[in-house]
């Protein structure tokens, strides 16, 4: 049983550029979505999605897209990369409601330059 | 706007000093209070839910409760392997939502 699985743990991008960072859980969670930390500022909600085809905007969703085909995978991607978007991203799922807590994935650490 | 503002920002502890971390919230009304350990390059760990005032719970060194206004999370005996950043979070009723507050970091030394 993986849990919440990140791609990449590392990614350095130039200013403009356009990536997807993934995430995949297999716990069969309704819920799941982004959180970016910074110093400071602690966790911050980008995105989240209540189930397959549903999405909606959380704190901070300037700049990012998101979308969820399938239950398993809720990939986040960056339109155009700006140096304020340097961060700590993590994912997180939960069944609905979050009784048993909801599960984070170990980051993805992105620096644009 | 739901808020959640913790305290102290950072705590030192000598091994089996015992203290209390404390969040306190504002929420339009609360579906759960969630307790969080995040180690440095790591995500966060679930510990605890909360969901009434009045309710405890506990794991090893670490008792959590729950009042209308404010949580405390207790570390009785802490350990140097009980240094983390504790993060709390509220959840409002119809909401699948967490905020979080900014954390308390604790370093427990030996």
């Amino acid at each position: 049983n993986a849990g919440v699985t990140q791609t990449p743990k590392f990614q350095v991008l130039k200013t403009g550029q356009s990536m997807t960072l993934q995430c995949a859980q297999d716990m069969n969670h309704e819920y799941m979505s982004w959180y970016r930390q910074d110093p400071g500022m602690g966790l911050r909600l980008i995105h989240y999605s209540v189930g397959a085809g549903i999405t909606d905007q959380g704190e901070v969703p300037n700049g990012y897209n998101v979308s969820r085909s399938t239950t398993e995978d809720f990939p986040l991607r960056l339109l155009s990369a700006a140096p304020s978007q340097t961060s700590v991203y993590f994912c997180a799922s939960s069944f609905r409601g979050g009784t048993y807590g909801y599960t984070f994935g170990s980051g993805t650490r992105l620096t644009v330059v | 706007e739901d808020q959640v503002t913790q305290s102290p920002e950072a705590l030192r502890l000598q091994e089996g000093e015992s203290s209390s971390l404390n969040c306190s919230y504002t929420v339009s009304g609360l579906r759960g209070l969630f307790w969080y350990r995040q180690d440095p390059g790591k995500g966060p760990e679930f510990l605890f839910t909360l969901y009434s005032a009045g309710e405890e719970k506990e794991k090893e060194r670490l008792k959590a409760t729950l009042t209308k206004k404010e949580s405390f999370l207790h570390i009785t005996a802490p350990k140097p392997e009980d240094s983390a950043t504790y993060l709390c979070a509220v959840q409002a009723l119809g909401s699948e939502k967490l905020v979080f507050g900014k954390g308390t970091k604790l370093t427990v030394n030996p």
